[in-house]
């Protein structure tokens, strides 16, 4: 049983558009989420963080939303750039610092 | 100031030898995580280690699979014998045990033939 989605596997934006990728979870007692961001032959890359107390937090042109009542978030990357073509991990806990479930990835792709 | 390093980086083997993975996380980073990737089940967690204690290691697949960490700069995951189901990428992450994120290393891409 997947207790964290992310329904879609690849998402096509325009360079300098909007990007919005989205996470479902099923698990209550996750109240710490996380986004990593992954490119071919490289470990995942932490990109940013929230936890339950909140419902957004923002970082440069990277913001999380945090919807606890519909067991969901997404990341929003505006502008959209190329360098940003990866592949997007979503990730809970319960706790910071303890074991991530991770959601099966979305692919960007941000065409120039 | 260096990541998690994990070696090999690639590894190609026959079925029934011994595989052993090797990581260093970061010093004085106090968790230390294995991870497996596959096409079929995405990124999961196989077993994780609190100040070299192993946590939890109900994510290892079968005895076959076995971690060690000796001392808080070096960890070992072994399968004894290998199968080509085995074949995936396994990643090695750690952590301060606060509220920073886990930081993981590049990979070891397992084949298994």
């Amino acid at each position: 049983d997947q207790q964290v989605k992310q329904n879609s596997p690849s998402l096509s934006v325009q360079e300098g558009r909007i990007s919005i990728l989205n996470c479902d979870y099923t698990n209550s007692m996750f109240d710490y989420f996380l986004w990593y961001k992954k490119y071919p032959a490289e470990g995942p890359t932490f990109l940013i963080s929230i936890s339950s107390i909140k419902d957004k937090n923002e970082d440069g042109r990277f913001t999380v939303f945090l919807n606890k009542s519909a067991k969901h978030l997404s990341l929003h990357i505006v502008p959209s750039q190329p360098g940003d073509s990866a592949v997007y991990f979503c990730a809970a806990s319960v706790g910071a610092g303890n074991m991530l479930t991770f959601g099966g990835g979305t692919r960007l792709m941000v065409k120039p | 100031d260096a990541g998690v390093i994990q070696s090999p980086r690639h590894e190609v083997t026959e079925m029934g030898q011994e595989v052993t993975l090797r990581c260093k996380p970061i010093s004085g980073h106090n968790s230390l995580f294995w991870y497996r990737q596959t096409m079929m089940r995405g990124l999961e967690l196989l077993i994780y280690f609190n100040n070299n204690v192993p946590i939890d290691d109900s994510g290892m697949p079968e005895d076959r699979f076995s971690a060690k960490m000796p001392n808080a700069s070096f960890s070992t995951l072994k399968i004894q014998p290998s199968e080509p189901r085995d074949s995936a990428v396994y990643f090695c992450a750690s952590t301060d045990g606060s509220r920073e994120a886990q930081h993981f290393g590049d990979g070891t891409r397992l084949s298994i033939l």
